[in-house]
């Protein structure tokens, strides 16, 4: 078992749809969580950064942890086109970020 | 302020040629980390350092590859001899693993093996 998993996608919302992102992870030792952004062609990017469970909110998004169930969230509200990327979950086990293979996301107008 | 600067961008060579990727990570950030991207696999990370001493090495695939950081604002990998499975993007990235262990990440190299 991978240590995250994350369904690939590819995931295509209309532009002002409500897009959730989701992850899953068998460690439940881990207690960082980031989301990463990523555009075509260029590396990865800090998007959201939580720690343990629980909500947190930035603009349009907001990353959720439930550790209970090892469940990892990102919302987008109002998605706009500019949101087309791929997504890629992440947790910190002890010095090294473990990524999903990432979700791609494609907003149309 | 520069970021994480990867060379070169692209690098087309043939099965069995050396391959060596460059990076120049940020300066003040003591942990460097390589990662190989694929469609199939995702982001897999490679090798990390910190203080410029190699800490985890057991994503290296094979003998193959070899990394090395001389110096805080250099490292390389390499890839001798190439093979067509070795194909994919590779990402550099750094931290201050004292922070909140955000990676910056460069814009990677792609590397196709024919």
């Amino acid at each position: 078992q991978k240590e995250v998993e994350q369904d690939p996608g590819p995931l295509s919302v209309p532009e002002g749809a409500i897009v959730s992102l989701n992850c899953t992870y068998s460690n439940s030792a881990f207690q960082y969580f980031m989301w990463y952004r990523q555009y075509s062609r260029k590396g990865p990017e800090l998007l959201m950064y939580t720690y343990s469970s629980g909500n947190k909110e930035d603009g349009r998004f907001t990353a959720q942890v439930d550790k209970s169930s090892k469940y990892i969230s990102l919302f987008i509200r109002d998605s706009q086109p500019s949101d087309s990327a791929t997504y890629l979950c992440a947790t910190h086990n002890t010095d090294k970020l473990i990524f999903g293979t990432g979700t791609r996301l494609q907003v149309f107008p | 302020d520069a970021g994480v600067i990867q060379s070169p961008r692209h690098e087309v060579t043939e099965m069995g040629q050396e391959v060596t990727l460059r990076c120049k990570p940020i300066s003040g950030h003591n942990s460097l980390f390589w990662y190989r991207q694929t469609m199939m696999r995702g982001l897999e990370l490679l090798i990390y350092f910190n203080n410029n001493v190699p800490i985890d090495d057991s994503g290296m695939p094979e003998d193959r590859f070899s990394a090395k950081m001389p110096n805080a604002s250099f490292s390389t990998l390499k890839i001798q001899p190439s093979e067509p499975r070795d194909s994919a993007v590779y990402f550099c990235a750094s931290s201050f693993s004292a922070g909140t262990g955000e990676l910056f990440f460069g814009e990677g190299s792609r590397l196709t093996v024919l």
